[in-house]
């Protein structure tokens, strides 16, 4: 019973290029979350996504930030044109239902961009 | 923005001693209340929760304490273990359920 899978782990980007995240997330889930975690920072919310709708993308960058969580396959979150500042380590999240209840992470995209 | 709020960077204490760890927060609408546990290169893992309805969860070491009227709530671990050395997350979640994130408290537990 797989978890909340991650891919690439890391990813090494040059400046003006694009970032692709995967994550698929635990079977039986269709909640997704992404958060962005600044180095010596906490987490920060980007945006919440259920199959092929956005809830929520209060938390993402007005320009350059993409999410999509489409009916079959992963959700992607995808940044364009990379710059030094969105290096950081990107987590997924997801859940079984929309109330309260507790999100299982996955091991994170540690994105550098040189 | 920062509705969930870690004031305490960072907590050392001596193994066998209590850790608390505090957590506000400023959304009244906040009615769910989380504690990840996370450490170095991982994901982060749940802890325990509490629902707005109860003051008080526990499970084994870990107590969760939750005083809506400050809209406080701690995490308490006793006794603490070095294992339980990493970085402590406090959520809340209004009944949309994204959760939002403090900023971490690194708890050190010396042998």
């Amino acid at each position: 019973n797989a978890g909340v899978m991650q891919n690439p782990r890391h990813l090494v980007r040059r400046r003006g290029q694009e970032a692709r995240l995967r994550c698929s997330p635990m079977k039986g889930h269709s909640h997704v979350y992404w958060y962005r975690q600044l180095p010596e920072e906490g987490l920060k919310f980007m945006v919440y996504l259920q199959k092929e709708n956005i809830i929520d993308e209060s938390g993402m960058p007005k320009e350059r930030f993409s999410a999509e969580f489409p009916k079959e396959g992963p959700s992607i979150l995808r940044i364009q044109q990379v710059v030094r500042g969105d290096s950081a380590a990107y987590f997924c999240a997801s859940s079984s239902s929309r109330g309260n209840t507790e999100a299982f992470f996955g091991q994170g995209t540690r994105l550098t961009v040189v | 923005d920062q509705q969930v709020k870690q004031n305490s960077p960072s907590l050392s204490v001596q193994e066998g001693r209590i850790s608390i760890l505090n957590c506000d927060y400023t959304n009244s609408m906040f009615d769910y209340f989380l504690w990840y546990k996370k450490y170095p290169a991982e994901g982060p893992t749940f802890l325990i929760s509490i629902s707005s309805i109860k003051d008080k969860n526990e499970d084994g070491r870990f107590t969760v304490f939750l005083n809506k009227s400050a809209k406080h709530l701690s995490l308490h671990i006793v006794p603490s273990q070095p294992g339980d050395s990493a970085v402590y997350f406090c959520a809340a979640s209004a009944n949309n359920n994204d959760m939002r994130f403090g900023a971490g408290t690194r708890l050190t537990v010396k042998p």
